[in-house]
């Protein structure tokens, strides 16, 4: 397996703040990891790409002004919901990519628990 | 039609029953494909990356049958600790992104 940790696990931030959720890989370089966010009942939703250096590639309907993403190193990949609102609360979990040359495998960290009110 | 398919369930067994899985992917030539385990409230765990006819581990055993598009996955003498959602996932998109299904829940009774 491999290690993937997300922090924080939980955070609570009022209307028009924005929030930063980091996302590592700790036993493995990745040069690719990616976000999703997950709400109550349904399926994860993959909002976007982050590739270490260049920037990352967005899903159809994700507004990328609103969610930065920044993966400034092999091992970090950071996701900043700017001016959150309450319809942006939801369950966001990372993920990073190992293995290669042709097989892949992605593990995922413990999610962040997103509240805004 | 939507990528990746799966029955939504749910699955209600009792304690040491075989229960199967089917996942349908629409793409033909998706090459990689993986089962995950996500418990309530927590994130997918890996559980089996299937790339060619099938793999095994214990009690658990996925196929994937490229003729028919379907994978399954197989849990054999189910436990109580087998409880949570299954999903299945194609991992054929760029940058091997995963297109996953809407999951099946599994409840295991005693």
């Amino acid at each position: 397996g491999a290690v993937v940790s997300q922090h924080p696990s939980r955070v609570i931030c009022k209307s028009g703040t924005s929030v930063k959720i980091e996302c590592r890989s700790l036993d493995f370089q990745a040069t690719t990891m990616f976000w999703y966010r997950q709400f109550p009942k349904q399926s994860l939703m993959l909002m976007a790409t982050s590739n270490e250096g260049s920037k990352a590639t967005y899903e159809q309907g994700v507004e990328k002004d609103k969610f930065l993403i920044n993966h400034a190193s092999l091992t970090l990949s950071t996701l900043t919901v700017t001016s959150a609102h309450p319809e942006d609360s939801s369950f966001y979990i990372c993920s990073a990519l190992k293995g290669g040359p042709s097989i892949y495998e992605q593990y995922f960290g413990p999610g962040t628990r997103l509240t805004v009110t | 039609r939507k990528e990746v398919e799966q029955d939504p369930g749910p699955f209600n067994v009792p304690e040491g029953a075989t229960v199967a899985f089917n996942c349908t992917y629409s793409n033909s030539a998706s090459q990689s494909f993986f089962w995950y385990r996500q418990d309530c409230r927590k994130e997918p765990k890996l559980l089996m990356s299937v790339y060619s006819s099938g793999n095994e581990d214990g009690r658990f055993t996925a196929q994937l049958n490229r003729a028919s598009q379907y994978i399954s996955l197989l849990i054999r003498d189910s436990k109580l600790s087998d409880s949570a959602t299954y999903l299945c996932a194609d991992g054929t998109g760029a940058n091997s992104k995963l297109t996953f299904g809407k999951g099946i829940t599994l409840s295991v009774r005693p």
